[in-house]
């Protein structure tokens, strides 16, 4: 109960495309989910979050769509760049200090010229 | 933004013996720390939550023994590894966390038992 999926396991996309990552947990207490984007050799870094009680967040070229019901959401990544190219990790947890983060499994992105 | 600095960056170290790895929180004070371990192209694995001035919290089938924490001051947590083996090897990243309640996460330890 407490697995986030997160698929695809890895992505191409062209320079300029649509990028798209989905994500599904099953903990319905789970209240708080974050995107983190790693580049190799290098720890994750906060991208963009979301809370259940709205269903879509842009923060530029990023954001994130949420459906509660199913419990489903997923980062789309607008006009992606070659910069974009990284590894993607959708993320959940009980928000509130000092709660454990659950990883979803990853997707490697790899944006072409 | 909050920053989390980590030392070294990485680490070579013979089998049988320890290596310590830093973690510290430049311009917050973090109660609470994470240690993950990341093996090549997985996910980030929750090894155990750092409590200053009190003993660690451990996941299950993580060895208490081996990863020894150490959470002295507001600001630095240390892990060790004790006679490390060449399984051991890995990624080892921190995360802390400020009053908002966003985990920032260090730039990871690289680990490397020969």
């Amino acid at each position: 109960q407490q697995q986030v999926k997160q698929s695809p396991q890895s992505l191409i996309v062209q320079k300029g495309g649509i990028s798209i990552i989905n994500c599904a947990y099953e903990n319905t207490a789970f209240d708080y989910f974050p995107w983190y984007q790693q580049f190799p050799g290098k720890g994750p870094a906060l991208l963009i979050a979301i809370r259940p009680d709205v269903s879509e967040k842009k923060e530029g070229r990023f954001t994130i769509s949420f459906n509660k019901s199913a419990k489903q959401f997923s980062l789309h990544i607008m006009d992606s760049q070659p910069g974009d190219s990284a590894t993607y990790f959708c993320a959940a947890r009980i928000s509130g200090g000092y709660q454990k983060v659950t990883f979803g499994t990853g997707t490697k992105l790899q944006v072409i010229p | 933004g909050a920053v989390v600095s980590q030392h070294p960056s990485w680490v070579i170290c013979k089998s049988g013996t320890s290596v310590k790895i830093e973690c510290r929180s430049l311009d917050f004070q973090a109660t609470t720390m994470f240690w993950y371990r990341q093996f090549p192209k997985q996910s980030l694995m929750l090894m155990a939550t750092s409590n200053e001035g009190s003993k660690a919290t451990y996941e299950q089938g993580v060895e208490k023994d081996k990863f020894l924490i150490n959470h002295a001051s507001l600001t630095l947590s240390t892990l060790t590894v004790t006679s490390a083996h060449p399984e051991d090897s890995s990624f080892y990243i921190c995360s802390a966390e400020p009053k908002s309640y966003e985990q920032y996460f260090g730039p990871g330890t690289r680990l490397t038992v020969t």
